[in-house]
């Protein structure tokens, strides 16, 4: 079946780092990827996200490439800022059902 | 302002009793989804409907129920049988339920077990 692995956390940066989550896949088919966030106390709302191979999602400086011959989709982020701090995560939908499979989430803190 | 409703923010449930959380959009959306949050474990899938009248179980739908009687409201029962019901809940709803929508997400229903 599907499935999605992310890196553990929780990951703690100061302002102005460089992020980066990993993620990988198993899916059969082509499914299409997401990076969701969800912030304290909310709900999760939608990141990013790539339809086919080669494609790149981006949104408020993020960035993550749908990589086909490593099956990963590692989203990026090249200057974090205090408010980037949330949970993140990685989720797939399969190319032939409406499931929405997501990884086990990465916590991330950014400190001033 | 349209969105996904979730009540009550917090919920607390007595042993052998059956708890109802409600799920209420106005996006005019056919598909929702219950989705149930363990700390490290990610988001599971309970229950999910893509048209009134008609749901299908998730991948731990044991112990739950839903109904979706009408196209804005999609509520979740956690039953007796559900042993260990302490989680986040999550609900949400896209346009149609197709591969590459966009999900939108309630704010969720914290239940714990007295």
């Amino acid at each position: 079946g599907n499935s999605v692995t992310q890196m553990e956390g929780p990951v703690t940066l100061s302002e102005e780092a460089f992020l980066t989550i990993n993620c990988t896949y198993t899916a059969t088919g082509y499914p299409s990827l997401f990076w969701y966030v969800q912030y304290p106390g909310e709900g999760l709302q939608l990141l990013l996200k790539a339809t086919k191979a080669d494609d790149k999602g981006s949104n408020k400086g993020f960035e993550a490439t749908y990589r086909k011959e490593t099956t990963s989709f590692h989203l990026e982020k090249g200057s974090v800022q205090v408010s980037d701090s949330a949970v993140y995560f990685c989720a797939l939908s399969g190319s032939n059902d409406y499931k929405l499979s997501f990884g086990a989430g990465t916590t991330v803190t950014v400190r001033a | 302002d349209g969105g996904i409703t979730q009540s009550p923010k917090y919920l607390f449930r007595k042993e052998g009793q059956n708890v109802t959380l409600s799920c209420e959009q106005n996006l005019n959306h056919d598909a929702m989804y219950w989705y149930r949050q363990d700390p490290g474990q990610g988001l599971r899938l309970i229950y999910y409907s893509q048209i009134v009248n008609d749901f299908q179980k998730g991948d731990i739908a044991e112990g739950y129920s839903v109904s979706r009687e009408k196209k804005e409201s999609f509520p979740l029962t956690v039953t007796s049988a559900q042993k260990n019901p302490t989680a986040f809940y999550l609900c949400a709803s896209s346009p149609t339920g197709g591969i590459d929508e966009k999900l939108f997400f309630g704010s969720g229903t914290q239940l714990s077990v007295l």
